[in-house]
């Protein structure tokens, strides 16, 4: 498509539910980024993917966050037992190899 | 230390004003910059690239001082619809290269 798709926009889920969240990059883009934005922050990096490199997973939170991509397509981060902490935009970007990030228009996601 | 470092604000400005931003980053060896717009509740987008000899994108000129790892933004005859928090960003380069580092970013509102 002609942007970063992300959906859902919105997801509500109870405390120590798993939710599944997804990116569809720009086509041929190689990059692949999640970043978490909670409410009045900054930019939080939370993983990057890189063609078939292995994913720089460092700024992942905690073992409950896990992200996948397949090849330079659709990639899925998921959180497992929900924490009431983990509310927040999480923001997915690509580019390509590097060169200036699009953005996702995000998911908001509430932990109740 | 934060890899960037940004001014938070917030600036309020009248239409008309000239503002300036700065933001510092840690790691001398930090080969791009750019700043990015992020609108409230909206996903951040690319304002401008930085380069060493500066540059300047209509009523927006940016500036980089390697030697004292420094960066600006300088915004002239601001308008209402500039109002936005502005995000000073970095590629390190080296291992991280292609990830980003993103400032907390400044908020500006310019006010009729």
């Amino acid at each position: 498509g002609a942007g970063v798709s992300q959906s859902p926009s919105n997801k509500v889920t109870e405390k120590g539910k798993d939710v599944e969240l997804r990116c569809d990059p720009i086509s041929g883009h190689t990059a692949l980024y999640w970043y978490r934005q909670r409410l009045g922050q900054g930019l939080e990096f939370l993983i990057y993917f890189q063609g078939n490199s292995a994913p720089d997973k460092s700024g992942l939170p905690s073992d409950r966050f896990s992200a996948e991509r397949t090849g330079e397509s659709v990639s899925t981060l998921t959180i497992q037992r929900t924490q009431q902490e983990d509310s927040a935009v999480y923001l997915c970007a690509s580019s390509l190899q590097g060169v200036g990030y699009t953005f996702g228009s995000g998911t908001r996601l509430t932990v109740v | 230390r934060k890899e960037v470092e940004q001014d938070p604000g917030p600036f309020n400005v009248p239409e008309g004003a000239t503002v300036a931003f700065n933001c510092t980053y840690s790691n001398s060896a930090s080969q791009s910059f750019f700043w990015y717009r992020q609108d409230c509740r909206k996903e951040p987008k690319l304002l401008m690239s930085v380069y060493s000899s500066g540059n300047e994108d209509g009523r927006f000129t940016a500036q980089l001082n390697r030697a004292s790892q420094y960066i600006s933004l300088l915004i002239r005859d601001s308008k209402l619809s500039d109002s936005a928090t502005y995000l000073c960003v970095v590629n390190k380069g080296g291992s991280t290269l292609g990830r980003l580092y993103f400032g907390r970013g400044t908020q500006l509102t310019v006010w009729p």
